[in-house]
This record gives C-alpha cells, sequence and structure tokens, in this order.
C-alpha cells in the first residue's frame, strides 16, 4: 500500500508559469514532509521540507503548502524556469521513529518549455 | 559536504550471476539505505540499516540481500541476478537526529542491466 500519493505523473509548463504538484498521506503519525529533486543522471537532493506546525514555507521561488486536517500537501515553484526541470518528489516521515525512513511518492517528471 | 559514493555508475551482468553493489558514505551517518527507481514506479525501498549489522526490510526485498559490517559501508547483493532487477539503484545515508531530521543523501545511482 502506497504511503503517499503524488499527482500529476508529468508536468509540462510554460517558462514563467506556476508548476503545482500535489501529496496526499493517511499515517496521521507522519510529522516531516520534505520534497526532493532530481535532475537525470543525479541522486535526489533534499529541496525544501515543512513540519506539521506550519501551513506554508518559502523558499525563494519554491513553497510548501501544508493542509493537516486534509492531509494533503503541495510544492509549487513560481515564475517557472527551464532549469527545474527535473523529477519531484514528496515525501513523508515520522521523526519519531529511530529508523529514519521516508516514505516517497512516485515522482513527477516536470518539464518547463522556453 | 555529504558525499555518497557509488561503486560503479554503469554494470551490466548475465541472468544468474551474483552482483554486489557498494556503497559508502563520508558523514558517519547512522542511517543506510538501498533503493531501485523505476519510470512510472518513483523510489522503492529494498532495504535499509540503522547500525552496523543491522538491517531491515523495505518495500520489496525479494532476490536481495544486504551487508553492513562498518558504519560506512553498506553493499547490497543480487544472488542470482535476473531480468527484472534491470534498473536504477541508489543508495542513501542520513541521520535521524536534530537538525537533519530523516533527511537523506543520495548517491548517483548505478544502472544496472542484466542480460
Amino acid at each position: 500500500q502506497q504511503q503517499v500519493k503524488q499527482s500529476p505523473q508529468s508536468l509540462i509548463v510554460q517558462k514563467g508559469g506556476i508548476s503545482i504538484i500535489n501529496c496526499a498521506y493517511e499515517n496521521t503519525a507522519f510529522d516531516y514532509f520534505p520534497w526532493y529533486q532530481q535532475f537525470p543522471g543525479k541522486g535526489p537532493a533534499l529541496l525544501i521540507a515543512i513540519r506539521p506546525d506550519v501551513s506554508e514555507k518559502k523558499e525563494g521561488r519554491f513553497t510548501i503548502s501544508f493542509n493537516k486536517s486534509a492531509k494533503q500537501f503541495s510544492l509549487h515553484i513560481m515564475d517557472s524556469q527551464p532549469g527545474d526541470s527535473a523529477t519531484y518528489f514528496c515525501a513523508a516521515s515520522d521523526r519519531g521513529s529511530t529508523l529514519g525512513r521516508l516514505y516517497f511518492g512516485r515522482g513527477t517528471q516536470l518539464t518547463v518549455w522556453p | 559536504d555529504v558525499k555518497v559514493t557509488q561503486s560503479s555508475r554503469y554494470l551490466v551482468k548475465r541472468t544468474g550471476e551474483k552482483v554486489f553493489l557498494e556503497c559508502v558514505q563520508d558523514m558517519d551517518h547512522e542511517n543506510m539505505f538501498w533503493y531501485r527507481q523505476d519510470p512510472g514506479l518513483g523510489l522503492r525501498l529494498i532495504y535499509f540499516s540503522y547500525d552496523v549489522k543491522m538491517k531491515e526490510k523495505g518495500d520489496i526485498p525479494e532476490g536481495y540481500s544486504v551487508s553492513r559490517e562498518k558504519k560506512e559501508r553498506f553493499s547490497l547483493i543480487l544472488e542470482s541476478a535476473s531480468t527484472n532487477q534491470t534498473s536504477m539503484y541508489l543508495c542513501a545515508s542520513g541521520l535521524t537526529s536534530r537538525p537533519s531530521y530523516n533527511e537523506q543523501f543520495f548517491g548517483p545511482g548505478t544502472r544496472l542491466t542484466v542480460l
């Protein structure tokens, strides 16, 4: 059973537009929600993360919106650039667990056209 | 900077061969992970380890085993490679303590082809 569901699977956005990727989870023990970015030929790398005590976190053009009651969170990329073209993974984790496991969504392949 | 290295970027093996994928991290991380990445299926956890000689099954452990004899090294073993194990294999390491809180650092991946 997939712990984190991510949509869409692929996304095409014009340069300057807003990219939005959505994720949903069921396990209420999750309390850490990171997003990873993966460029072709590279391993994923942490992009931005949020804890459930805040509803939004912004870092530059990247914003996580978090809705605890709906158990949903999303990544917004403002003013999308061709350099943002990558695969994005949302994830969730229980920080109380000593095992350090992340549960990943299936990924979204973002293409930003110039 | 945290560095996670994997022994090979590309590997071609034959069906039935025993395959070893090696991963080394240089940041004294407690936890290490092996994932496989396939189009449309995302990152699927094979095995992970939270301490030397300790291991836990992930979501798809069948056909794989692991070894962690030293803290910095985590090996993935395909006892008898099969064509359905053709995939990209990613190793990661991470901490559970502040401030990283479960952040994982990934290696560049090994693309394994089993013929």
